[in-house]
């Protein structure tokens, strides 16, 4: 089936540095990803949508200057968290539909904990 | 937004008991799937159903599509502790996605 990974897993920064976040699928090419946060028991809150080669489109109170979303390629897709700060330490999760064979389900990454301190 | 409402959004029970998740919506979706996520992990899709009153089963659950395709209901018969997680319902239609609030599940054995 379609396999999404996610880069890294873990990864702590200091407050106020630049992490970057990559999400890759494996078996298909994805136009569209999607870029979640989610905070312990909760459902996943969407914070945008990326379409590959154009701007992506952030949901209402995500700062788009903050979260850094690139979608270059049909394969890859960044969520760069920039000067970040403790309260961004979060669970972040992409996902990508698949289209094609694979219709309309998305499928998602492992996931990648940040923990800024 | 959250266009899925999800009932119970926490539930405890015991092992061997039998329990229904409910996922609703004012909205109508070509498709509607179900995942289950453990934590620290990213969720995984059990089912994906598409026809309005569609019924699919996965071994002791049991998933069914509402007649109007705005609800779906997750039916778990003899619950085991390897049930526990969080459920989560999403429903699609055309390139968007909407997720449920979500129902955490414990299992006690």
């Amino acid at each position: 089936g379609a396999v999404v990974s996610q880069h890294p897993s873990r990864v702590i920064c200091k407050s106020g540095t630049s992490v970057k976040i990559e999400c890759r699928s494996l078996d298909f090419q994805a136009t569209t990803m999607f870029w979640y946060r989610q905070f312990p028991k909760q459902s996943l809150m969407l914070m945008a949508t990326s379409n590959e080669g154009s701007k992506a489109t952030y949901e209402q109170g995500v700062e788009k200057d903050k979260f850094l979303i690139n979608h270059a390629s049909l394969t890859l897709s960044t969520l760069t968290v920039t000067s970040a700060h403790p309260e961004d330490s979060s669970f972040y999760i992409c996902s990508a539909s698949g289209g094609g064979s694979f219709g309309n389900t998305i499928y998602f990454g492992e996931g990648s904990w940040l923990t800024v301190v | 937004t959250q266009l899925l409402e999800q009932s119970p959004q926490f539930l405890s029970i015991q092992e061997g008991e039998n329990l229904t998740v409910y996922c609703n919506s004012s909205s109508v979706f070509s498709s509607l799937q179900w995942y289950r996520q453990e934590p620290g992990e990213g969720p995984v899709l059990l089912v994906t159903v598409v026809t309005g009153g569609e019924v699919k089963k996965l071994k002791r659950l049991t998933f069914q599509f509402g007649d109007a395709r705005k609800d779906s209901s997750l039916h778990i018969t003899a619950a085991q502790p390897g049930d526990t997680g969080l459920y989560l319902c999403a429903g699609g239609s055309g390139n968007q996605f909407y997720f449920g609030t979500g129902t955490s599940l414990t299992v006690i054995p």
